[in-house]
């Protein structure tokens, strides 16, 4: 079982370079999420999307574009990365309702230089 | 606001020593509350759950009971093992946004042999 797959798991950027962040799940879930983690910061939520073609901001959105083209796909592009975007980011996928459980792929660890 | 506050770490213990990670929430409303595990390298995945007062979660000798009174969701375990070493992450669904979850800060563990 895939689960949540990212791509890619390790980058390196220069200040102004952009470059886009792939997330696919095969569960056939509505919600998928972008999160960032910091050290002492836990996760936060860069963007999130309930179903296909909807799209919101989380908490910390600035700097980030997002797309859901289908409902398998969820992208997080940086137009100009800046070095406060170093962080390791995930993607994760869950079913609609309060009670169910969210799925993460592995991580992108992302170094902005 | 939503928020989920987790005592700091990191936490070191001995083989066989007893777990505790405090949790505390503040929320509007009654959310589900969960308990998610980070290996090194790898995206977080679901340890326990409870979704409503007094509901006790538990998987893999771990445990945690959903407290209303005192706002809590302490994680224990009762004789940690290496394998156990991870960083431990609170978190919370945010009201009326479905299953859209809030999550603490972590807490890193480090058991020693």
């Amino acid at each position: 079982n895939a689960g949540v797959t990212q791509t890619p798991k390790f980058q390196v950027l220069k200040t102004g370079q952009s470059m886009t962040l792939q997330c696919a799940q095969d569960m056939n879930h509505n919600s998928m999420y972008w999160y960032r983690q910091d050290p002492g910061m836990g996760l936060r939520l860069i963007y999130y999307s309930a179903s296909e073609g909807t799209t919101d901001k989380g908490e910390v959105p600035n700097g980030y574009n997002v797309s859901r083209l289908n409902k398998r796909e969820f992208s997080l592009r940086l137009e100009s990365a800046a070095p406060s975007q170093t962080s390791v980011y995930f993607c994760a996928s869950q079913e609609t309702g309060r009670n169910t459980e969210a799925f993460f792929g592995q991580g992108t660890r992302l170094t902005v230089v | 606001g939503d928020s989920v506050t987790q005592m700091e770490g990191p936490v070191t213990l001995s083989e066989e020593a007893f777990l505790t990670i405090n949790c505390t929430y503040t929320a509007t409303g009654y959310p589900s509350l969960f308990w998610y595990v980070q290996y090194p390298g790898e995206g977080l995945q679901l340890l326990l759950k409870a979704t409503k007062a007094d509901d006790k979660g538990s998987n893999k000798g771990f445990e945690a009971t959903y407290r209303k009174e005192t706002t809590s969701f302490h994680l224990e375990k009762g004789s940690v093992q290496v394998s156990d070493s991870a960083v431990y992450f609170c978190a919370s669904t945010i009201y009326n946004q479905g299953g859209k979850l809030i999550f603490g800060q972590g807490t890193e563990l480090s058991v020693k042999p």
